[in-house]
């Protein structure tokens, strides 16, 4: 079993639909964790944190649940801009070890 | 653009060569990490480096592969005896507070 697995896509959804990505990770010694997005052929860039209170930017929310083991991100009024791969990523306590989902690719249509 | 710059951005090699990478993080992040990518898959985790120290290394990071980061600054991976599952993009990551700043990556393809 992979240490961090996401949802397999891709995501095809319509412009303004509302979309949910879910990742589990295995370690419960994970300390933090992150969404990250990455357009093709480019880098990864970090999209938002991950707290346990869960938190909001603009249309995004992400959320997480300690106790299950997942993270999950949701993206309102969906744009064509949000097409991307989204990539979840968790730290592990203790050390800087850091892993990365397999990414899940979302594509909105307009 | 973050800050990280990673040359060259693109290395064709044949089977058997040895190839080196450059990262230039951004000067005030001590913690730098090295990944690899390859098509549909996230990055993985090859090595990290707090200042000059390497404090992890993957397992993925054989005896072919090599980093270092002299004086805590730029940091350099080097793969001897390239092989042709070595082809990927080779991500170097630079950390500050809890956001990590990818480079470009360097695109390796082994003939």
């Amino acid at each position: 079993r992979k240490e961090v697995e996401q949802d397999p896509g891709p995501f095809n959804v319509p412009e303004g639909a509302t979309v949910a990505f879910n990742c589990t990770y295995s370690n419960s010694a994970s300390q933090s964790f992150f969404w990250y997005r990455q357009d093709c052929r480019k880098e990864p860039k970090l999209l938002m944190s991950v707290y346990s209170s869960g938190n909001e930017d603009g249309r995004f929310t992400a959320q997480l649940n300690r106790a299950s083991q997942y993270i999950s991100l949701l993206i309102r009024d969906s744009k064509l801009s949000d097409s991307a791969t989204y990539l979840c990523v968790v730290l592990f306590t203790g050390g800087f070890k850091t892993i990365f989902g397999a990414g899940t690719r979302l594509f909105v249509k307009a | 653009d973050t800050g990280v710059s990673q040359n060259p951005r693109h290395k064709i090699t044949k089977r058997g060569q040895n190839v080196t990478f450059r990262c230039d993080p951004i000067s005030e992040h001590n913690r730098l990490y090295w990944y690899r990518q390859t098509l549909g898959q996230g990055p993985e985790f090859l090595t990290y480096f707090q200042n000059e120290a390497q404090l992890e290394k993957s397992r993925l990071l054989s005896d072919r592969f090599s980093a270092e980061r002299p004086k805590g600054s730029f940091s350099t991976l080097e793969i001897q005896r390239t092989e042709q599952g070595d082809s990927a993009m080779y991500l170097c990551a630079n950390q500050g507070a809890d956001t990590q700043y990818f480079g470009p990556g360097t695109r390796l393809t082994v003939l």
